[in-house]
């Protein structure tokens, strides 16, 4: 079975650029999470879904970042604009039940990176 | 509020010695608990996880931790380790009847020849 796919595995851009992640959850996967990891802060929940509707968003940094479930196979989270302090790697992670005891299953991340 | 604690930030070991990465977390009542491994540049991997039942519990590649209550402390353990153990082992919290998880700073293990 195909695991969490995250896309793109790298991005490059300049401060001030959108920048959108992707995210494709494991097929009937309930829930959906999007991290943060950096040196400073570690693994950071941004925000999460169950079935596609956000439940927590504190994590949220601020409103610079967004994230979207328009559907249960794609999540997006979006930077506008970015600066280089959200240069990090974003995880993705889908898990099976919305509730219970079922483990978090993570995608390998994208490096990000605002020059 | 829910906190997980990993006292150890690095670890050294030879290869073929024995390995305990520690954890503690606070919470009022037995959450469940996991740990995870992240090799560079990958994503985490379960390793192992605990809810409810035996203390003790097996996870892949070798891997055991123990659920101590009365320590609010759940210990990662290798007999013997492998060179290709090394990575960042994180150890997570998931209170039971929430959604998320909290996670440790993790452990960075070394392994010499």
């Amino acid at each position: 079975d195909a695991g969490v796919i995250q896309s793109p595995r790298h991005e490059v851009t300049e401060m001030g650029q959108e920048v959108t992640l992707r995210c494709k959850p494991i097929s009937g996967h309930n829930s959906l999470f999007w991290y943060r990891q950096t040196m400073m802060r570690g693994l950071e929940l941004l925000i999460y879904f169950n079935n596609n509707v956000p439940i927590d968003d504190s994590g949220m940094p601020e409103d610079r970042f967004s994230a979207k479930m328009p559907n249960a196979s794609f999540s997006t989270l979006k930077i506008q604009p970015s600066e280089p302090r959200d240069s990090a790697v974003y995880f993705c992670a889908s898990r099976e039940e919305a509730w219970g005891n079922q483990p978090q299953h993570f995608g390998d991340g994208t490096r990000l990176s605002i020059l | 509020a829910q906190s997980v604690t990993q006292p150890d930030i690095h670890i050294t070991v030879s290869e073929g010695a024995s390995l305990e990465l520690r954890c503690n977390y606070s919470y009022g009542a037995t959450p469940y608990l996991f740990w995870y491994v992240q090799s560079p540049g990958q994503g985490l991997q379960l390793l192992l996880k605990y809810f409810s039942g035996d203390t003790l519990v097996q996870g892949i590649k070798g891997f055991e931790a123990e659920f101590k209550r009365s320590q609010s402390s759940f210990n990662l353990r290798k007999p013997s380790v492998h060179w290709s153990d090394a990575a960042e082992y994180f150890c997570a919290v998931g209170p039971t009847g929430a959604n998320n998880l909290f996670f440790g700073t993790g452990t960075r293990l070394t392994v010499i020849p």
